[in-house]
């Protein structure tokens, strides 16, 4: 079945440094999501990418699709203490009415 | 307030008994979906459901059962049958058309 891979699996940065998280998905996909989950809270959307080599940018957070629509990496510029939390990244298959998620990056934060 | 809403927030499970956990939603989204999350471990999806009184199994949904009777409950009870129900449970729904889902605030299912 369709498998989507997420690395790295923990990430700790001092504050101030970039971060990024990457995606892989064993098929191709229609539609990637990106979701942010703080500490003791549930998944919050924050993105959807859906043209293949597309770039969003909401403020210092840069999400990017693959040209072939099989990864995206979300990049975070200068990271501040509100950042911590989890990303998961979730991949839309065609016809499928269900999101596969990555297993997620744990963001931590040295202030 | 419009949202999705999971009771309780923590709930305690004895051997070989049945418990459900609540989903309700007032956005008036036709589908709705059950994860399980456990300790750094990514969501699994346990069922999901399209329109009322029709529900697909996900990827464990072994242990697990469901309900749709009404477009803004849909309830997962889990079974004796699940062997290791201590998770973070999510659920989530959204609009048709709409690929982005909302998420309820969880419950934690832990065993006694």
């Amino acid at each position: 079945g369709q498998q989507v891979m997420q690395i790295p699996q923990y990430q700790h940065v001092q504050e101030g440094e970039d971060f990024t998280t990457y995606c892989n998905s064993s098929t191709t996909l229609s539609n990637i999501q990106w979701y942010k989950q703080r500490p003791g809270g549930h998944p919050v959307f924050l993105i959807q990418l859906v043209k293949s080599g597309e770039v969003k940018k909401q403020k210092r957070l840069t999400f990017q699709f693959g040209e072939a629509k099989k990864n995206s990496s979300l990049h975070i510029t200068a990271t501040q203490t509100t950042d911590v939390g989890t990303y998961f990244c979730a991949g839309g298959v065609q016809g499928a009415q269900k999101l596969v998620f990555g297993q997620g990056t744990r963001l931590t934060i040295n202030p | 307030d419009g949202g999705i809403t999971q009771s309780p927030k923590y709930l305690f499970r004895k051997e070989g008994q049945n418990v459900t956990l609540s989903c309700e939603q007032n956005l008036n989204h036709d589908a709705m979906y059950w994860y399980r999350q456990d300790p750094g471990q990514g969501l699994r999806l346990i069922y999901y459901s399209q329109i009322v009184n029709d529900f697909q199994k996900g990827d464990i949904a072994e242990g697990y059962s469901v309900s749709r009777e009404k477009k803004e409950s849909f309830p997962l009870t889990v079974t004796s049958a699940q062997k290791n129900p201590t998770a973070f449970y999510l659920c989530a729904s959204r609009y048709r058309g709409d690929e982005k889902l909302f998420f309820g605030s969880g419950t934690q299912l832990s065993v006694l």
